[in-house]
């Protein structure tokens, strides 16, 4: 039973357009949520978090929004550049992070020039 | 050297061998993790050290053995490995164990023939 669902296994958008990575969690011991992005051959970096006291949190061209009510988040980056193309992983934490991290499937993001 | 590093970063193996993947942080953090990427799959959580001490073992079978010798390494033996356990083996840190934030290396692929 998968608890961080990333239903979209990719997403094209085109260059200088928004990015818009979904993603759904049905624990609601959730409290603590991340982005992480994955090049091929590399292992994943951490892009973004957002604490569940919080509806959204920005950092540049990159702003996740959390919507606790329906156990939502998502990732907005705008504008897309074609640096962006990569594969994003949304996870989730319960109480810090002792117990480790859930993550969802990924999703395999492409810009297109 | 800096951040995660893993090595092996590539490993075929048979299922009569004996091997051990190395994972060694260059961040002063106190926490660190094993993670399994099986295809089609989520990251799953294998293990978590803190200070040195294994705090969560997430039901892996004991084929796998983790070792701890301080904050800056861990290690994953491999004995009688099984076809199904060819994955991407992921090391990541943490600051400590109530830090969520995790920093990955770039993983070691393993295929077991």
């Amino acid at each position: 039973d998968q608890q961080v669902k990333q239903n979209s296994p990719s997403l094209s958008v085109q260059e200088g357009r928004i990015s818009i990575l979904n993603c759904d969690y049905t624990n609601s011991m959730f409290d603590y949520f991340l982005w992480y992005k994955k090049y091929p051959a590399e292992g994943p970096t951490f892009l973004i978090s957002i604490s569940s006291i919080k509806d959204k949190n920005e950092d540049g061209r990159f702003t996740v929004f959390l919507n606790k009510s329906a156990k939502h988040l998502s990732l907005h980056i705008v504008p897309s550049q074609p640096g962006d193309s990569a594969v994003y992983f949304c996870a989730a934490s319960a109480g810090g992070g002792a117990d480790g991290l859930t993550f969802g499937k990924g999703t395999h993001l492409i810009i297109q020039p | 050297e800096t951040g995660v590093t893993q090595t092996p970063r590539h490993l075929v193996m048979g299922m009569t061998n004996k091997k051990s993947l190395k994972c060694e942080q260059h961040l002063g953090h106190n926490a660190m993790y094993w993670y399994k990427q099986s295809a089609k799959k989520p990251l799953e959580l294998m293990f978590v050290y803190n200070f040195k001490e294994q705090t969560e073992n997430n039901s892996v079978p004991s084929r796998f053995s983790p070792e701890c010798p301080n904050s800056s390494h861990l290690f994953l033996h491999l004995h009688t490995l099984q076809p199904e356990d060819s994955a991407l083996y992921l090391c990541a840190s943490s600051q400590d164990g109530a830090t969520v934030e995790q920093y990955f290396g770039p993983g070691t692929r393993l295929t077991v023939t």
